[in-house]
């Protein structure tokens, strides 16, 4: 029973693209929700967060969008670079609680 | 320090063995979370650890693996007579907790059970 989904195992991008990395989650209890990217051999790093009373946070080029009512998330990179392709996972839960993570997307930016 | 740190690194064991991994959070940080990453799997949480209060145990796959924390802050991992399926990469994280903030990660161990 996963409550975390991110159906897309893996996405190809022409550098210079938007990059759309999505997410849904089936718990309306969880308010807090973050994105991770992952190189090999390496932890994952904290990328953006968003939480449940926002629908929108920015960071440069990246922008994580929530959909409360249907439980989705998403990750845009614009322009994506080559240095972007990684493993990106999403995670949600509560804040004082554990974190849920999904089970990743494997994002390859193409030169 | 400025970062998680986890030790070791690499660890290689014999199955039946038990193995310990520590984990050194951020300062001041009050919640402390254990994850492993299978081979092409993706991040499953194992223990969850939020100031005094009782840790959440609900991921640990058996009784086997345990957790402690000591002062509220170092952590160890503990896998007891290790089978092959232990092998991952197991993450310690940290965050302020309900002061709200990332999780941030640790580099990792990558435990392998031959």
């Amino acid at each position: 029973d996963q409550q975390v989904k991110q159906n897309s195992p893996s996405l190809s991008v022409q550098e210079g693209r938007i990059s759309i990395l999505n997410c849904d989650y089936t718990n309306s209890m969880f308010d807090y929700f973050l994105w991770y990217k992952k190189y090999p051999a390496e932890g994952p790093t904290f990328l953006i967060s968003i939480s449940s009373i926002k629908d929108k946070n920015e960071d440069g080029r990246f922008t994580v969008f929530l959909n409360k009512s249907a439980k989705h998330l998403s990750l845009h990179i614009v322009p994506s670079q080559p240095g972007d392709s990684a493993v990106y996972f999403c995670a949600a839960g509560r804040l004082g609680q554990n974190f849920v993570f999904g089970p990743g997307t494997r994002l390859s930016v193409l030169p | 320090g400025a970062g998680v740190s986890q030790s070791p690194s690499n660890k290689v064991t014999e199955k039946g063995k038990d193995v310990e991994l520590r984990c050194d959070p951020i300062s001041g940080h009050t919640a402390l979370y254990w994850y492993r990453q299978s081979l092409g799997q993706g991040l499953e949480f194992l223990i969850y650890f939020q100031g005094n209060s009782a840790p959440d145990k609900s991921g640990l796959p058996s009784d086997r693996f345990s957790a402690e924390r000591t002062g509220g802050s170092v952590s160890t991992l503990t896998i007891q007579r290790t089978q092959q399926e232990d092998s991952a990469v197991y993450l310690c994280a940290s965050s302020r907790g309900l002061a709200g903030g990332p999780v941030v990660f640790g580099p990792g161990t990558r435990l392998t059970v031959l």
